[in-house]
């Protein structure tokens, strides 16, 4: 059974740094993309980036380039979204999902990360 | 910045058709933006209904079909159940590389 397990919620102040996980199981992980889609509270999906955990091939929206950093460790099956200072408006619930050749499946269950002073 | 525009609400009765589309501000939406449909409820993780503009997941009732109309990509949902109510979101590629959501569809089955 495909699944993507992502970490807890976390609560963090401004300023703080932060990495959240996303956990795949039950298939190659080093074949597939995962992106990472954000949902501000009461908003809709915003695609951030994605990476390719075979090569660690990294492609960023442009809006989220210089942000946060997306990365993978292969030898667990695991892809990172991190920033290093975060703001309040970071404040969502963030996605992972799997994606080939433009198609995407399976879906993270989400992290709420909170941002507040 | 490239806009993916999708209408903001719609509402269809029970058992009725309703169309929803997803558009491109860089012109007309082909097979080449892969277009993936997803249904979203509230609480929930969304769930990959449709992708590369037509094809459906195992997991995605007969009743939604993806296609092209008019230049945009378009979903189609025929013999709407209440369960059917929820925010739809498109996501287009461009250059390969790079996605852009729409800003949802909500459904209201009433």
């Amino acid at each position: 059974e495909v699944q993507l397990v992502q970490s807890g919620a976390e609560v963090k102040k401004p300023g703080e740094s932060l990495k959240i996980s996303c956990k795949g199981s039950g298939y190659s992980f080093t074949s597939y993309w995962i992106a990472w889609v954000r949902q501000m509270p009461g908003k809709g999906l915003e695609w951030m980036g994605m990476i390719y955990p075979g090569d660690s091939d990294t492609r960023y929206s442009p809006s989220f380039q210089g942000q946060v950093t997306i990365s993978a460790d292969r030898s667990i099956n695991t892809a990172y979204l991190q920033w290093s200072s975060l703001k309040a408006p970071d404040t969502a619930i963030y996605y992972c999902a799997r994606q080939i050749s433009g198609a995407y499946d399976y879906w993270g269950q989400g992290t709420l990360v909170t941002v507040s002073s | 910045q490239t806009v993916v525009t999708q209408e903001p609400s719609l509402t269809v009765s029970p058992g009725g058709t309703v169309t929803l589309t997803c558009a491109s501000s860089t012109g007309a939406v082909t097979t080449g933006y892969y277009a993936n449909w997803f249904q979203q409820k509230p609480g929930q993780a969304p769930r990959a209904l449709i992708y590369s503009t037509s094809n459906k997941h195992s997991w995605t009732p007969a009743r939604f079909s993806g296609s092209l109309l008019g230049g945009k990509a378009a979903l189609t949902l025929s013999g709407v159940q209440p369960e059917d109510e929820a925010e739809y979101y498109c996501l287009l590629y461009y250059g390969g590389a790079q996605g852009v959501f729409g800003g949802g569809t909500k459904l209201t089955v009433l």
